[in-house]
This record gives C-alpha cells, structure tokens and sequence, in this order.
C-alpha cells in the first residue's frame, strides 16, 4: 500500500527567509502524481503545486518549489521569502489511479 | 474552483445514531472522496467512488457506508455513530482523464456525544 511520511509536525521559519518542508512516500508504482496542499485556519484545502512524476522538471509556482527525487521517493516543498500568510499546516499528497493519500502534514509558524 | 458542497457543515448527534453527510458536486466529475481529518492524523481515506454505483475502502472504513446513486452526490453514512467518529469531514472530487487537481468541498464538523 502506498505511504506518505511527513516526518516535521511543525516547523518555524522568520519572516522572509526560507524554509523547506519534508515528504517522503512509498510506492511500486512509475506514473503517479503528487501534491502540496495548504490549509489555514480557516480549514480551506488550497493547492499550492503539484508534480506529475514522469517530468523530471521540478515543479514551481512563484515562491513555491518543490525538489522531487523519484529514486529516493522524496517531494520536498521550498517556501521562498516567507510571509504571514503562509502560516498554515500544509499536507503531502500522492496520487496514482484511484486513491489519493495523504501525509499527517507539517504545521509552519511564520515569526515576525 | 469546482462547485462542491457539503451538508450539513455542522452537526451534533447523539452516540448510536445514524447520520449521513451529502457531497454535491456541479463539475460532473468521476471521482470523490470522503476524508476524515483528526489533529495528529492528518487526512485519512475513509471510501472513494470511481464512478455511478462503484465504490470502494479507503484506510478507515470500519463503521461508514457510501452510496453514489447520480454522479453529482456522495453520500456516507455513519451507521451507528459513535464518540471515536468525531471528527471534521472533507468530500473531495476530480476529473477523470486531467485528474490532476484535487477539489474540495469546505468540510462538515460532526460532533457525537
């Protein structure tokens, strides 16, 4: 069965820095996708990336990137010049076929 | 974003109970699920559709039904409710042949007492 490990319950990052969030999963399958997911505290599920693993292009959306290393089955999330408004638990998700499964997310305080 | 809908968003029922939450989606999407997320747990697959009439066990089934009689509504259905069931609901829904965005709907607080 597939996993998803998010191994960081929470994390804290000063405004405007940097800050990576860790994923890692388990699977037998080649063709799959995998996600970041944002949930502030108002419990919206909101995407912030996506990945499709046949592209070895590492995905990126304005301040978001992720570094995926297929070999290792690990889906980092970079957050670059973090901001207030990034405060919120954020999940690691994986999709092949029919399931989409999902981490026990990180929690990511911005500090001012 | 999709026209999904959840009902009701938030509801108190009583240990031993059944109750049933409905997803509603507008997109015409083949897939849904429903998640239950608890502080800890993340979000765990309770049962998925992959089509009208076809359904299938996530990870935490035990104690929950579903039914997908038209292709725009998800019922689960909490047998007999219990304290353990506690717990915020989230329906999601994708498309089948891009199916790369996931859509949810705003979640349903369900509290068993």
């Amino acid at each position: 069965a597939q996993t998803v490990t998010q191994s960081q319950p929470e994390m804290s990052v000063q405004e405007a820095e940097t800050v990576t969030l860790s994923c890692t999963y388990d699977t037998s399958e080649s063709d799959y996708y995998l996600f970041w997911y944002k949930q502030p505290p108002s419990r919206q599920m909101i995407l912030v990336i996506r990945q499709e693993a046949y592209k070895q292009q590492n995905a990126t959306e304005n301040r978001f990137s992720v570094n995926f290393q297929k070999a290792a089955k690990s889906f980092s999330l970079k957050i670059s010049d973090s901001q207030l408004g990034d405060a919120a638990m954020y999940f690691c998700a994986y999709r092949n076929d029919d399931k989409i499964i999902f981490g026990k997310g990180t929690r990511l305080h911005i500090l001012p | 974003d999709a026209g999904i809908t959840q009902s009701p968003r938030h509801k108190v029922t009583e240990t031993g109970t059944p109750v049933t939450l409905r997803c509603h989606q507008t997109e015409n999407h083949r897939y849904m699920y429903w998640y239950r997320q608890d502080p800890g747990h993340g979000l765990r697959l309770i049962h998925y559709s992959y089509g009208v009439k076809d359904t299938d066990k996530g990870e935490v089934s035990d104690g929950y039904s579903v039914s997908r009689s038209k292709t725009e509504d998800f019922l689960l259905t909490l047998e007999s409710a219990t304290s353990s069931q506690t717990s915020v609901y989230f329906c999601a829904s994708r498309e089948e042949y891009s199916g790369n965005t996931i859509y949810f709907g705003e979640g349903s607080w369900l509290t068993v007492v």
